[in-house]
């Protein structure tokens, strides 16, 4: 079992605001990264840090945090957002890392 | 622009030793930077496997720890993995990534990634 827990599934509307949770007790200590994994390709960053995008990444994609709970916000959803979204940071001994579960995101 | 791209047999019998390598090129494995491999299932989630740094030091997945080995090879600019004693459940997609890990940790850029089938 995952350390880290997303919620299976999210949808949300074309062009509307869609947010995808991570909770963990490591992300009390830590900020949770965020990839895009779309059928048949390598994961992607999307957001690392606090809320930093790589060079690349559209800025309809931002990261929250508060308490136990990381957020991954898009900000007027598109079509080609639909994905698998996993987050990652290190566990509660800070010795390893762990991924979350994934959440499919569905655009509609 | 760093790219990483791993290579190893995509087909291992049960009981055996997988082996892969990542070999990294646009910038040196010696760079400040740990190394890790994460594998996929098909259809499932991702699984941190573990990380190396060019010093040597390694940490695994305590879940793995007893049938993984990650190892870097600096004159040839690549890291490798070796996991024993395989079954199915090992069958996966295996991706090298580079590790950015100052006190919180990102995984930029990825191989593409290599499937490795556990038959007979």
């Amino acid at each position: 079992s995952s350390e880290l827990t997303q919620d299976p599934a999210v949808s949300v509307a074309l062009g509307q605001t869609g947010r995808i949770t991570c909770q963990g007790d490591s992300l009390r200590n830590y900020y949770a990264s965020w990839y895009q994994q779309k059928p048949g390709q390598a994961p992607v960053l999307v957001i690392y840090g606090k809320t930093n995008r790589p060079s690349g990444i559209p800025d309809r994609f931002s990261g929250s945090s508060s308490g136990n709970t990381a957020s991954l916000i898009i900000t007027g959803a598109q079509a080609e957002d639909e994905a698998d979204y996993y987050c990652n940071s290190r566990d509660s001994s800070g010795n390893h890392l762990v991924f979350g579960g994934g959440t499919k995101l569905t655009v509609l | 622009q760093v790219q990483l791209q791993e290579s190893g047999p995509g087909l291992v019998k049960p009981s055996g030793t997988l082996s892969l390598t990542c070999a990294v090129s646009g910038g040196s494995i010696s760079s400040s930077f740990w190394w890790s491999w994460v594998r996929q299932p098909p259809g499932k989630g991702l699984e941190w496997i573990g990380e190396i740094y060019h010093s040597g030091s390694t940490n695994y997945n305590p879940s793995l720890k007893s049938r993984v080995t990650i190892s870097v090879d600096k004159s040839k600019n690549q890291f490798s993995l070796k996991l024993t004693s395989v079954t199915a459940a090992d069958t996966a997609m295996y991706y090298c990534a580079r590790e950015i890990a100052p006190q919180d940790n990102w995984f930029d850029p990825w191989g593409q990634g290599i499937l490795v089938t556990v038959s007979s």
